[in-house]
């Protein structure tokens, strides 16, 4: 069964540092996600992005956050300057389309700032 | 500053008994409603959706029941087994929403042998 990829799995970065977290969509995807979930928390949405352009982003995806897909196949997220509380699981997720239709998500990387 | 989770919601139950898990959402728009499924390490795995337009839905093993004027949902796991032990999150959406789904808070299921 087709699957959604992420890598790394674990990422540990110095706080002020850039991360690009990685992920492979299940290729006949067209809507694609992230999402993010503090340790004991909510899963919580962060943008989502369809045909080259994000189509809907949450208060949480501010000025410090990036999304591209630089080729036919990744979809990435970008942090330019991560603080502490960045620290999360980061949940990649794509679906057929966009309307009653399940998400389906990879394992996640989770992200520490030190 | 310490940072405080939510304390999840347990389940406990005998392998083999029925499961029962809840969940009240929050928006009346709201129109399309998934049950996912979270074991530790991993990302939500989806088990069960439902549209607004239904009450009821069923799976293998698993039944939806979706009561609008209370905004609940219900997921129903018949002859729990121990690999049904795991996070479980209900999530709603509304048309034109893009897929921003709202997660519920969780409920822990744990599975007796």
């Amino acid at each position: 069964e087709p699957e959604v990829t992420q890598t790394p799995s674990h990422q540990v970065t110095q706080m002020g540092q850039e991360v690009i977290l990685r992920c492979v969509p299940i290729s006949n995807h067209l809507y694609f996600y992230w999402y993010r979930q503090i340790l004991g928390q909510k899963v919580e949405f962060l943008v989502s992005f369809y045909n080259n352009e994000i189509s809907e982003k949450s208060e949480i995806f501010d000025d410090q956050f990036s999304v591209e897909r630089p080729d036919g196949s990744n979809f990435t997220l970008k942090i330019r300057s991560t603080k502490l509380e960045d620290s999360a699981m980061y949940f990649c997720a794509s679906t057929t389309v966009n309307y009653n239709s399940p998400l389906h998500f990879g394992n996640g990387t989770r992200l520490t700032v030190t | 500053g310490e940072s405080v989770g939510l304390h999840l919601p347990t389940l406990s139950v005998q392998e083999g008994d029925n499961s029962i898990i809840n969940c009240a959402y929050s928006n009346s728009a709201s129109d399309y409603f998934i049950w996912y499924k979270q074991e530790s390490g991993k990302g939500p795995q989806f088990i069960i959706d439902i549209r607004s337009n239904m009450d009821k839905r069923q799976g293998q093993r698993v039944t939806v029941l979706l009561n609008k004027t209370v905004k609940h949902l219900s997921l129903q796991i018949a002859a729990t087994q121990p690999g049904d032990s795991a996070v479980y999150f209900c999530a709603e959406t509304r048309w034109g929403s893009q897929g921003n789904l709202i997660f519920g808070k969780g409920t822990k299921l744990s599975v007796k042998p």
